[in-house]
């Protein structure tokens, strides 16, 4: 596609419940991260994928949350036993080539979880 | 460690004024690359500018310009003659080129262009 695009636009999830949130950076782009979005808490990082690989786990919130990224292409934030505190637009950006180069968001994923 | 502070939470300006959002950020490296983003009420963050740390000249693109000063930390944003369509959340940003290219945002500054 002409740009990232990221599903679903919305979840709304009971609590303890798991969740999988999808990317699908623009094609060729090698770099993609995943950020997280509260209300008045501007853009957390979260993970980052240099290809397959993830160099900087850092920003995960806790080890509910885990990502992966194969063949180079497609991303999932997975988010274990979902909290009320997890409620957030998850948004994922695309690089083509590590933090050089201008990112690339998708819309989001609006995540509630009740 | 990496560190960017938009100061400034909510600005409210009349259409035509000019408005400078402020960003100061915190490195050790000697490369790093700062950006400005704008996020619309639409919610799909935009790309504004990328500047390198070795290129202090200042940028200008239509109304917009940038002023990059390192002995103060300093990538601040002006807006000239601002537009209602100039009201969003913008975004300052830093990446730090030669380690983990990890880019961190600000808390982003809400802009709002009264008519």
């Amino acid at each position: 596609g002409a740009g990232v695009s990221q599903s679903p636009s919305n979840k709304v999830t009971e609590k303890g419940k798991d969740v999988e949130l999808r990317c699908d950076p623009i094609s060729g782009h090698t770099a993609l991260y995943w950020y997280r979005q509260s209300l008045g808490q501007g853009l957390e990082f979260l993970i980052y994928f240099q290809g397959n690989s993830a160099p900087d786990k850092s920003g995960l919130p806790s080890d509910r949350f885990s990502a992966e990224r194969t063949g180079g292409s497609v991303s999932t934030l997975t988010i274990q036993r979902t909290q009320q505190e997890d409620s957030a637009v998850y948004l994922c950006a695309s690089s083509l080539n590590r933090g050089l180069h201008s990112l690339h968001f998708g819309n989001g994923t609006r995540l509630t979880v009740t | 460690a990496q560190k960017v502070t938009q100061a400034q939470t909510e600005i409210s300006v009349v259409e035509k004024e000019d408005v400078t959002l402020d960003c100061v950020y915190e490195t050790r490296d000697t490369t790093y690359y700062l950006f400005w983003y704008k996020q619309p009420p639409s919610g799909e963050l935009v790309f504004l500018i990328r500047r390198n740390s070795f290129d202090e000249q200042n940028e200008i693109s239509g109304r917009y310009s940038w002023n990059f000063q390192k002995s103060t930390s300093s990538f601040n944003f002006t807006i000239t003659a601002s537009q209602v369509v100039d009201s969003a959340v913008y975004f300052c940003a830093l990446s730090e080129a030669y380690r983990d290219d990890k880019i961190i945002f600000g808390k982003g500054t809400r802009l709002h262009i009264l008519p």
